[in-house]
């Protein structure tokens, strides 16, 4: 695709259920990132892989989120025991370098409920 | 603690008038200042972004503007269209030299350009 595709678009878990949510980074990409949006806040960083591997978890709030990229193309975040604090939208961006420092293609996101 | 501090958290400005929306960091590190645009159940999308080096950066009706000493960076959006209107955020990233850093993002502003 021409873009960064998350999926599903939208989910509605309820409190405890498990949660996967799933990003499709531009091909060939080295750097994936993921944020977690908040109603009517900017994008916060949770995680960071370069390839495959997870450079950073510094932002994960919680044990309860786990996020994999085992070939270094598509990515997942898991969320365990969703909370209701947890209800947000989670955003995916890629970048074809290396870093934090150049631009970076976001997703269209997926919109988490838990109710 | 807020890194990126914007504002104003909502502005309304005239066709073909300026917008002007202002962002301040502390984090003396960071060295990429990128501008997102946001529209209501989209992933944000960058518009421009400024390294360290220059004061100033102009893409089309897009220019930012960069006060090192201050720690300041400003968007400024020339004959604003009723199409701007969207929310607009500011972010800053450190150099990586390897490392993984994510984007901080400011709050974001509501941009409201009427007809």
């Amino acid at each position: 695709g021409a873009g960064v595709s998350q999926s599903p678009r939208y989910k509605v878990a309820k409190r405890g259920q498990d949660v996967a949510l799933r990003c499709d980074p531009i091909s060939g990409h080295v750097s994936l990132f993921w944020y977690q949006q908040a109603l009517g806040q900017g994008p916060e960083f949770l995680t960071y892989f370069q390839n495959e591997a997870q450079l950073d978890k510094s932002g994960l709030p919680s044990d309860r989120f786990f996020a994999e990229r085992p070939e270094g193309s598509v990515s997942t975040l898991k969320i365990q025991r969703t909370q209701q604090e947890d209800s947000a939208v989670y955003l995916c961006a890629s970048s074809l370098e290396g870093g934090g420092n150049t631009e970076a293609f976001f997703g269209q996101g997926t919109r988490l409920t838990v109710v | 603690q807020q890194q990126v501090k914007q504002s104003p958290q909502s502005l309304i400005v005239q066709k073909g008038g300026i917008s002007i929306i202002n962002c301040a960091y502390e984090n003396t590190a960071f060295d990429y200042f990128p501008w997102y645009q946001q529209f209501p159940g989209k992933g944000p999308a960058l518009l421009i972004a400024i390294r360290p080096d220059v004061s100033e950066k102009k893409e089309g009706r897009f220019t930012i503007s960069f006060n090192k000493s201050a720690k300041q960076f400003s968007l400024h959006i020339m004959d604003s269209q009723p199409g701007d209107s969207a929310t607009y955020f500011c972010a800053a990233s450190p150099s990586t030299g390897g490392g993984a850093d994510g984007l901080t993002f400011g709050k974001g502003t509501h941009l409201i350009i009427q007809p």
